[in-house]
């Protein structure tokens, strides 16, 4: 069965490390997507991509990167993680702006 | 820019129906989507609705009037396992992405 898997799903790591969240998607979808979401924001998108070498600044992108060499991965780069990056983090993967499919999620612990 | 608005809880009681609305304001917009989460959780699609109509999936129906720029979550017969976060969305500028509300926190009572 198709799925959206993200890795790892806990992360502690310290004030000005760089770290990097896994994303892949078995759907085949070109579209993909990553957002964050902290209690009273719902969920704030950070970056996406419509395809292969497409990346596009979401609303809160500064201090997030992504890259997209293939289609199924978009893997999420924090250059150097922030105490305010605290959070849990959701990938998405959709063929079209009807319906998303989410991964299970990773929590992010910056100390 | 886009925003939406929703209420941040609704309690309702066991088997009763519970409505969710939703404002919005957006500079485009394509559409208009519902998703639910359970607590720890991911996000899950409920419905999309792109025309001014009333969408129905079982115990769930959605609403849309793109005149008003609202929308509505119906539930009916409600269940305990329907306690959980219910955010609506916007596919406003690009046809391909989304913009979510802060979400409906929906407790229900025995």
């Amino acid at each position: 069965d198709a799925e959206i898997t993200q890795s790892p799903r806990h992360k502690i790591t310290e004030t000005g490390r760089q770290v990097t969240l896994a994303c892949h998607q078995t759907w085949n979808h070109n579209n993909m997507f990553w957002y964050r979401q902290d209690l009273g924001h719902g969920l704030r998108l950070i970056h996406y991509s419509y395809g292969v070498q497409d990346t596009n600044k979401g609303e809160v992108s500064d201090g997030y990167s992504v890259s997209r060499s293939n289609t199924e991965d978009l893997p999420l780069t924090l250059e150097s993680a922030a105490s305010s990056q605290t959070s849990v983090y959701f990938c998405a993967s959709s063929r079209s702006g009807n319906e998303q499919f989410f991964g299970p999620g990773t929590r992010l612990t910056v100390l | 820019g886009q925003s939406l608005e929703q209420p941040s809880e609704v309690t309702a009681v066991e088997g009763a129906i519970v409505q969710i609305n939703c404002t919005y304001q957006t500079s485009g917009f394509y559409g208009l989507s519902w998703y639910q989460q359970h607590d720890g959780g991911a996000p899950t699609f409920l419905s999309y609705n792109a025309l001014d109509e009333l969408e129905e999936t079982g115990r769930f129906s959605s609403f849309l009037s793109r005149s008003d720029s609202y929308g509505y979550l119906l539930l009916q017969e409600l269940q305990m396992k329907d306690s959980a976060s219910y955010f609506c969305a916007v596919t406003g500028s690009s046809a391909s992405k989304i913009i979510f509300g802060s979400g409906t926190r929906l407790s229900i009572r025995p």
